[in-house]
């Protein structure tokens, strides 16, 4: 059991550039999610998905696409990076959220974009 | 809709004193509660979560939650600060139907020696 495995861990773009954050899951989860972490903003939520071909925009969705495929999966794209976009990206995933299910997260993708 | 505040975005404890990170949540239905730490430059760490099991939660490293209902609270708690606690909390609400979790702002706790 991997758990929730986010890749890659460091990337440094330019502007202009485009990029997919992965994140995988073997606990066959339905929820996940992607936010990203900003310094005094706390985490906030760019994409989730309740499962596999739904996917749902977050507070901050612009500049980013998601798909999710298959139930293990949901890949986070950068269309065109732009330096706002430099940030510490988390992947999260759960059975469901509520109920008193855990929440398990990767362990962050540190993106700076010159 | 379902909100998250912490209280304090900065807490400042000497070591060997208790702790409290302060969290008031706002939901429609019976959430599920979890704070998570956040050490410098690494990932969330699951501390404790609130099921409606019981009240008062233990979760690892000393830390416990009380969730109060009429309060709508679930302040952390540990009866002595060590070097080790420095980092971020964060308070997560899952509310029920799969929706999206809501976190708060998080709380930076400094130890001094």
């Amino acid at each position: 059991n991997a758990g929730v495995t986010q890749t890659p861990k460091f990337q440094v773009l330019k502007t202009g550039q485009s990029m997919t954050l992965q994140c995988a899951q073997d606990m066959n989860h339905e929820y996940m999610s992607w936010y990203r972490q900003d310094p005094g903003m706390g985490l906030r939520l760019i994409h989730y998905s309740v499962g596999a071909g739904i996917t749902d925009q977050g507070e901050v969705p612009n500049g980013y696409n998601v798909s999710r495929s298959t139930t293990e999966d949901f890949p986070l794209r950068l269309l065109s990076a732009a330096p706002s976009q430099t940030s510490v990206y988390f992947c999260a995933s759960s059975y469901r959220t509520g109920s008193g299910n855990t929440i398990y997260f990767g362990e962050g993708s540190w993106l700076t974009v010159v | 809709a379902q909100s998250v505040t912490q209280l304090d975005s900065h807490v400042s404890v000497s070591e060997g004193t208790p702790v409290l990170l302060r969290c008031n949540y706002s939901s429609s239905y019976s959430p599920s509660l979890f704070w998570y730490v956040q050490h410098p430059n690494k990932g969330l760490q699951l501390l404790l979560k609130y099921t409606s099991a019981a009240t008062l939660v233990k979760g690892i490293n000393g830390f416990e939650a009380e969730f109060k209902k009429s309060e709508t609270s679930f302040h952390l708690t540990k009866p002595s600060a060590h070097m080790s606690d420095a980092a971020e909390y964060f308070c997560v609400v899952s509310p029920s139907g799969n929706t999206p979790l809501v976190f708060g702002k998080g709380t930076r706790l400094s130890v001094i020696a």
